[in-house]
């Protein structure tokens, strides 16, 4: 089993429509999660983190539950501009240093 | 403006010729990495340093070489060794600990 799995996609969806990612991870003592999005042949960029309580940032909802081990990301209203590719990234237990980054989940939006 | 640079943002080498990818950051970030990414593919991690004079390999760093001799600067060397040079290649830095990273623009490097 990979240590974070992510549908790759694509998720085709109109416009305005509301979407979500689902991320899995192996590892329950993992103590932070993030969500990067990634243009095409660009470097990847900080959407949100994600907090236990869950975070909403304007169209984005990020929310965790530990006891299945998954987070999730929730956009409403699609832009066209939201075309792009959602990283789930999860810091596991200890100061290793090391980040996992799921392969990621590519979004279309379409007019 | 803080942030991390990358440079060359493109690199032709012919095969056989190792090369060295720059990484500088003014974020006065202690822990740097070296991602790959193939087209289509997630990142892989090349190598990462928590510290100065410190890093460690990571899943893919057979054919790689770096160092850290300075907290601003990570070069990445690909060597004559690794079999598939050619990639997208991401610098990133961080506070360390728990902390997110930042990434720079990449550089796409290509072997023929």
């Amino acid at each position: 089993r990979k240590e974070v799995e992510q549908d790759p996609g694509p998720f085709n969806v109109p416009e305005g429509a509301t979407v979500a990612f689902n991320c899995t991870y192996s590892n329950s003592a993992s103590q932070s999660f993030f969500w990067y999005r990634q243009d095409c042949r660009k470097e990847p960029k900080l959407l949100m983190s994600v907090y236990s309580s869950g975070n909403e940032d304007g169209r984005f909802t990020a929310q965790l539950n530990r006891a299945s081990q998954y987070i999730s990301l929730l956009i409403r209203d699609s832009k066209l501009s939201d075309s792009a590719t959602y990283l789930c990234v999860v810091i596991p237990s200890g100061n290793t240093g090391k980040l996992i980054f799921g392969q990621g989940t590519t979004l279309q939006v379409k007019p | 403006d803080g942030g991390i640079t990358q440079s060359p943002k493109y690199l032709f080498r012919k095969e056989g010729q190792n090369v060295t990818l720059s990484c500088e950051q003014n974020l006065n970030h202690d822990a740097m990495y070296w991602y790959r990414q193939d087209p289509g593919q997630g990142l892989r991690l090349i190598y990462y340093s928590q510290i100065v004079n410190d890093f460690q390999k990571g899943d893919i760093a057979e054919g790689y070489s770096v160092s850290r001799e300075k907290k601003e600067s990570f070069p990445l060397t690909v060597t004559s060794a690794q079999k598939n040079p050619t990639a997208f290649y991401l610098c990133a830095s961080s506070i360390g600990g728990l902390s997110p990273l930042h990434f720079g623009n990449g550089t796409r490097l290509t072997v023929t």
